[in-house]
């Protein structure tokens, strides 16, 4: 069974397209977390939630919106996509957000922006 | 800015050898260190954490010292399937807030050559 999950793994599309990124995770965490990782494959942290409620925002573009309907699912939406914003993006889950937690990633949804 | 340094690698090493990894952080409030492990186009998962002791799980050791703000990971007689990107990550707190994030290194890739 997989613990994180995410659709779709690979998602192509043209700039000024809208498209969005769905994470689950079966693991009964509280806290899921959305990463970057660019072509330099630099991994870097956009959100997380806990229990369904923002606690890291970091500065990311507008254009991106995490939604969380339940404290299993935390989606990613992004407005009007640029070609820089081509990348892996990863969902993570963790217990909770404590400095000892071990963190589950997802497979990854690699984006290109034509 | 919070940094995590990494030796820039690559390091291509021989089966059998014994090979060390470095990283440095720059936030001294910093809680938690870890070591994760990222396979060429797969998500990054937990390797093991580092305590101020040291420990060791099997080939692996990882050092932590505060004082230097430095962490290390040695892998003693290096198997094939030990090729890998080896992430060092930090956990620190954000601003008081109360909640923990990652902060991943850029990564040290290994090759572990026949």
């Amino acid at each position: 069974d997989t613990a994180v999950s995410q659709t779709p793994k690979y998602l192509v599309t043209q700039m000024g397209n809208d498209k969005s990124i769905k994470c689950e995770q079966n693991l009964g965490h509280d806290t899921m977390y959305w990463y970057k990782q660019d072509s330099k494959k630099f991994l870097k942290i956009m959100f997380s939630y806990n229990n369904k409620e923002l606690i890291i925002n970091e500065t990311v573009p507008n254009r991106f919106s995490p939604k969380s309907p339940d404290k299993a699912h935390l989606n990613l939406h992004i407005n009007s996509l640029e070609l820089g914003d081509s990348a892996v993006y990863f969902c993570a889950s963790s217990q909770e957000t404590s400095f000892t937690d071990t963190q589950y990633f997802g497979p990854g949804t690699r984006l290109t922006v034509l | 800015r919070k940094e995590v340094e990494q030796d820039p690698g690559p390091f291509n090493v021989p089966e059998g050898a014994t090979v060390a990894f470095n990283c440095t952080y720059s936030n001294s409030a910093s809680q938690s260190f870890f070591w994760y492990r990222q396979d060429c186009r797969k998500e990054p998962k937990l390797l093991m954490s580092v305590y101020s002791s040291g420990n060791e799980d099997g080939r692996f050791t990882a050092q932590l010292n505060r004082a230097s703000q430095y962490i290390s990971l040695l892998i003693r007689d290096s198997k094939l399937s030990d090729s890998a990107t080896y992430l060092c990550v930090v956990n620190e707190e954000n601003s008081g807030a109360g909640s923990y994030q990652l902060t991943f290194g850029k990564g040290t890739k290994l090759s572990v050559i026949p």
